[in-house]
């Protein structure tokens, strides 16, 4: 049982390098989101998706994009690395976007901008 | 702006104390969610509760929502190395999930 399975674990850049982080879910799960967590500030939404084809903004989505073109992956894009953009990102899935449906997580990219 | 607050924001305590850790906001929420989060891992849901003044049990775990719905408790009795973890609620409203902070919590053996 994979579940939501994220690439990689763990990642150093350069200020001002791109990269993409990576999500996938095997559950056929229609809501899709990723998250940042740091220090003593919780989870906070950066990007969600309610299906393929459609992806709108959450909470904090400057310098991030995403896209998604198949039910199972959900790509979050770094467009120019900045250090304050250093911290845990998490992929999440549940059946739909409901409030009450249970979030399935991945283990998260550890990432460092120097 | 919805906000939850967690309290306490880290508890260390001895294997067998019981402890409780608290959810609050000024906002009515329509579910309310408990994660705990193991390090180097993503948060896993414990219960999610939905009506006010409910009650649930998981094994030495209880949960509780306010009969408000506005704040929740978690109660862990006897508690055991195993439950250390970071400890996160996560409210629902109008399709959004607003999350705490969390509660670190430590079981020393």
């Amino acid at each position: 049982n994979a579940g939501v399975t994220q690439t990689p674990k763990f990642q150093v850049l350069k200020t001002g390098q791109s990269m993409t982080l990576q999500c996938a879910q095997d559950m056929n799960h229609e809501y899709m989101s990723w998250y940042r967590q740091d220090p003593g500030m919780g989870l906070r939404l950066i990007h969600y998706s309610v299906g393929a084809g459609i992806t709108d903004q959450g909470e904090v989505p400057n310098g991030y994009n995403v896209s998604r073109s198949t039910t199972e992956d959900f790509p979050l894009r770094l467009l120019s690395a900045a250090p304050s953009q250093t911290s845990v990102y998490f992929c999440a899935s549940s059946y739909s976007r409901g409030a009450g449906q249970p979030q399935h997580f991945g283990d998260g990219t550890r990432l460092s901008i120097l | 702006t919805q906000l939850l607050e967690q309290s306490p924001q880290f508890l260390s305590i001895q294997e067998g104390e019981n402890l409780t850790v608290y959810c609050n906001s000024s906002s009515v929420f329509s579910s309310l969610q408990w994660y705990r989060q193991e390090p180097g891992e993503g948060p896993v849901l414990l219960v999610t509760v939905v009506t006010g003044g409910e009650v649930k049990k998981l094994k030495r775990l209880t949960f509780q929502f306010g009969d408000a719905r506005k704040d929740s408790s978690l109660h862990i009795t006897a508690a055991q190395p195993g439950d250390t973890g970071l400890y996160l609620c996560a409210g629902g409203s109008n399709y959004q999930l607003i999350w705490g902070a969390g509660t670190k919590l430590i079981i020393k053996p």
